[in-house]
């Protein structure tokens, strides 16, 4: 399974932006790189994905890598309920159509008032 | 949106007891669903995946007879834990598969079990 590392751990402060980086330098050419969040005591919430290109929604910004080796989720104004563990997960493409998630041990994000 | 629903939030049984935890993509077909299990301070687990009108497939070092799970439509999947034991005991979260490019999955809110 193509893996990820991520910080342990990284502090932020409200209404400031936020960078999680996300290594993955087994990647293959057709995993998708996802993106989730989880609070405390809930299931994880899906934020965002991208494959090659630079992705934007309503909660966050996908910087991939030109050689696709790492990549980076950007919060553009942290707010306190933006304090979760940030997961970022390769699609195991090896289970086939089966997409499994395998979740590391994530970012946890503390942002301060 | 993707809304995943998980019922019940919380259960607390005794020792030996059988529990069923439900489910549901309330918006949206789900040929595959997937189960996992979390304990204090780690990350979540794969135990099984499941396909609708087929059997599960279950991670190693998972007992298929002890989490028995159904996925009888395209939008339910049950986890029966059967004799439940304290060690059993943990947040159990489910998701489901949103057709298309990514995959993407969208989960349950979980599920804490506790075995007295």
């Amino acid at each position: 399974d193509a893996k990820t590392t991520q910080p342990n751990s990284m502090e932020s402060n409200e209404e400031e932006p936020v960078h999680l980086p996300c290594n993955h330098s087994t990647i293959s050419g057709t995993d998708y790189i996802h993106w989730y969040r989880q609070l405390p005591s809930q299931g994880p919430e899906y934020v965002i994905h991208g494959l090659t290109s630079n992705v934007n929604n309503r909660m966050a910004s996908l910087a991939i890598a030109e050689d696709r080796k790492s990549s980076t989720l950007i919060l553009h104004r942290a707010t306190l309920r933006d304090a979760a563990v940030y997961y970022c997960i390769l699609r195991d493409v090896k289970r086939g159509s089966q997409g499994n998630l395998i979740f590391g041990k994530g970012t946890k994000l503390s942002v301060k008032p | 949106g993707a809304v995943v629903s998980q019922h019940p939030s919380r259960v607390i049984c005794k020792s030996g007891t059988s529990v069923k935890i439900e489910c549901r993509s309330l918006d949206f077909q789900a040929t595959t669903m997937f189960w996992y299990r979390q304990f204090p301070k780690q990350s979540l687990m794969l135990m099984a995946t499941s396909n609708e009108g087929s059997k599960a497939t279950y991670e190693q070092g998972v007992e298929k007879d002890k989490f028995l799970i159904n996925h009888a439509s395209l939008t339910l999947s049950t986890l029966t834990v059967t004799s439940a034991h304290p060690e059993d005991s943990s947040f159990y979260i489910c998701s489901a598969r949103k057709a298309g490019a990514a995959d993407t999955q969208y989960f349950g809110p979980g599920t804490r079990l506790t075995v007295l």
